[in-house]
C-alpha cells in the first residue's frame, strides 16, 4: 500500500521559513497531485495547497508547495512565519493503483 | 457557500453498527464533478480516509475498512451516509464528512465524535 511519511514535528521562530516534507513510499510522487491541509486544534482541516503548488483564494502567498522527484517528496514551505501558523499540517495524495486517498501522518508545527 | 453537517449517535456499543449522515446545504449533492467522503481522526492522531461516493453512486473504500463499510447517497434529502459494522474501540474517532472537487477536499463538516463503548 502506498504511504506518505511526514516528520512528526518541526519548529521555527516567527519571521523565519520552515519546510515540511512528505515522502512517498513507492512509485513516483509526481504521478498524482499532492495537497496540504492545515488543522488547528478543535477544527476541521482546511486546504493551504492543492495540486502540488496551487493556493486556494484567501491563503497567503507565504505558503508554497513543490515536488522533488529525485527524493520522491513533496514539500510545504511557509515563509515569514506567524504565531497563527502554529498547527498540524497533513499532506494528501492518491494511491495510483485504485485512486484511493492517502494522508500523511501529519506534522506539528510549533512557532516559538 | 456549501456547508456540510454530520449527524448521528455519539455513542455506539461494541459489535454494533455505526451510522452517520452528512447533510449538505448551499448546493446540490448531485451536481458538479464532486465526490463525497468520510474521513476520521482518533483523538491525538492523524487523518484516516474512510471512503468516498460519487454522484453516480460509485464508491471507493479504504481497503482496511472495506469489509465493514457501506456508503450511500440520498439525493432527495441532499445527504450521504456511512454505515460501519462490527465496531470496536479502535473505531472511536471524530468523523468528518467532506466534499472533494477533483483532487482536494474543499469543504468539510465540523466533525462529530463517535465513541465505541459499552
Amino acid at each position: 500500500n502506498f504511504m506518505l511519511t511526514q516528520p512528526r514535528s518541526v519548529s521555527a521562530s516567527p519571521g523565519k521559513t520552515v519546510t515540511i516534507s512528505c515522502t512517498g513510499s513507492s512509485g513516483s510522487i509526481a504521478s498524482n497531485y499532492v495537497q496540504w491541509y492545515q488543522q488547528r486544534p478543535g477544527s476541521a482541516p482546511t486546504t493551504v495547497i492543492y495540486e502540488d503548488n496551487q493556493r486556494p483564494s484567501g491563503v497567503p502567498d507565504r505558503f508554497s508547495g513543490s515536488i522533488d522527484s529525485s527524493s520522491n517528496s513533496a514539500s510545504l514551505t511557509i515563509s515569514g512565519l506567524k504565531t497563527e501558523d502554529e498547527a498540524d499540517y497533513y499532506c494528501q495524495s492518491f494511491d495510483s493503483s485504485y485512486g484511493d486517498v492517502v494522508f500523511g501522518g501529519g506534522t506539528k508545527l510549533t512557532v516559538l | 457557500q456549501v456547508q456540510l453537517q454530520e449527524s448521528g449517535p455519539g455513542l455506539v456499543k461494541p459489535s454494533q453498527t455505526l451510522s452517520l449522515t452528512c447533510t449538505v446545504s448551499g448546493g446540490s449533492i448531485s451536481s458538479g464533478s464532486y465526490s463525497w467522503s468520510w474521513i476520521r481522526q482518533p483523538a491525538g492522531k492523524g487523518l484516516e480516509w474512510i471512503g468516498r461516493i460519487y454522484t453516480t453512486g460509485r464508491t471507493n473504500y479504504n481497503p482496511s475498512l472495506k469489509s465493514r463499510l457501506t456508503m450511500s447517497l440520498d439525493t432527495s434529502k441532499n445527504q450521504f451516509s456511512l454505515k460501519l459494522t462490527s465496531v470496536t474501540a479502535a473505531d472511536t474517532a471524530v468523523y468528518y464528512c467532506a466534499r472533494a472537487q477533483f483532487t482536494h477536499y474543499s469543504n468539510w463538516g465540523q466533525g462529530t465524535l463517535v465513541t465505541v463503548s459499552s
